[in-house]
């Protein structure tokens, strides 16, 4: 089973850029079938669908946090990465890194299999 | 985007009753969605996918149905270790979005 960990700064200033890694080990980010993921969930509610990374092709942001959001993959360290700017108190969260996989049997369709432990991430002055 | 409304958003019962839990979908989404349980400090952990599928290694107590727009989580027998907050995910289309949470707490 996969393995990912969240890694990052805990203390974010306002208007400062968020910047998280999440190191994967007991498997690879290369190749297609695997959306690489990142959801945050603020204290004390849902979580929230940030985006997705997959090999070779373009990530998918949330409209929400589009203007602000960047999600990069590296192939040759397997990790993946997301950077949030111009931060605010709305942007305090504890991220998470996930990974989402094919349904056997069902094109297109896809769950989320694996998730990192979560990082808390505290924006303020 | 799709809004769930999940619902109760607490629950109190007694460890072997049998609960339920529901989410209704803004638009239809087939059968594309999740459930996940979460324990305090702990990342959310999948129950189910594609509305009934259970995940490998979850109890076979928790079960899950409905398509369409209404979708439920039944869990029988109540374990001590069921206490948790869960969520449903609908994952029809981007962006994904979540149910409010239901707490289930012991009477």
């Amino acid at each position: 089973q996969v393995h990912l960990q969240e890694s990052g700064p805990g203390l974010v200033r306002p208007s400062e850029t968020l910047s998280l890694t999440c190191i994967v080990s007991r498997g690879s980010v290369s190749g297609g079938g695997q959306y690489w993921s990142w959801l945050r969930q603020p204290p004390g509610k849902e979580p929230q669908w940030v985006g997705y990374v997959e090999d070779g092709e373009r990530p998918n942001y949330n409209p929400s946090l589009k203007s602000r959001v960047t999600i990069t993959l590296d192939t040759s360290k397997d990790h993946f990465s997301l950077r949030l700017t111009s931060v605010t108190a709305a942007d305090t969260a504890v991220y998470y890194c996930a990974r989402e996989v094919r349904v056997p049997g069902r094109l297109g369709k896809y769950y989320f299999d694996s998730w990192g432990q979560g990082a808390l991430v505290v924006v303020s002055s | 985007a799709v809004r769930v409304t999940q619902s109760p958003s607490s629950l109190s019962a007694s460890v072997g009753d049998r609960v339920t839990i529901t989410c209704r979908a803004s638009q239809g989404i087939t059968d594309d969605l999740a459930w996940f349980q979460q324990k305090p400090g702990r990342a959310p952990e999948l129950l189910i996918y594609s509305a009934s599928t259970l995940q490998s290694g979850v109890p076979s107590r928790f079960s899950g149905s409905g398509s369409g727009t209404d979708f439920t989580l039944t869990i029988n027998n109540l374990q001590p270790e069921d206490f948790a907050t869960y969520y449903c995910l609908q994952d029809y289309n981007y962006p994904y979005t979540f149910g409010q949470g239901t707490k289930l707490e012991i009477k």
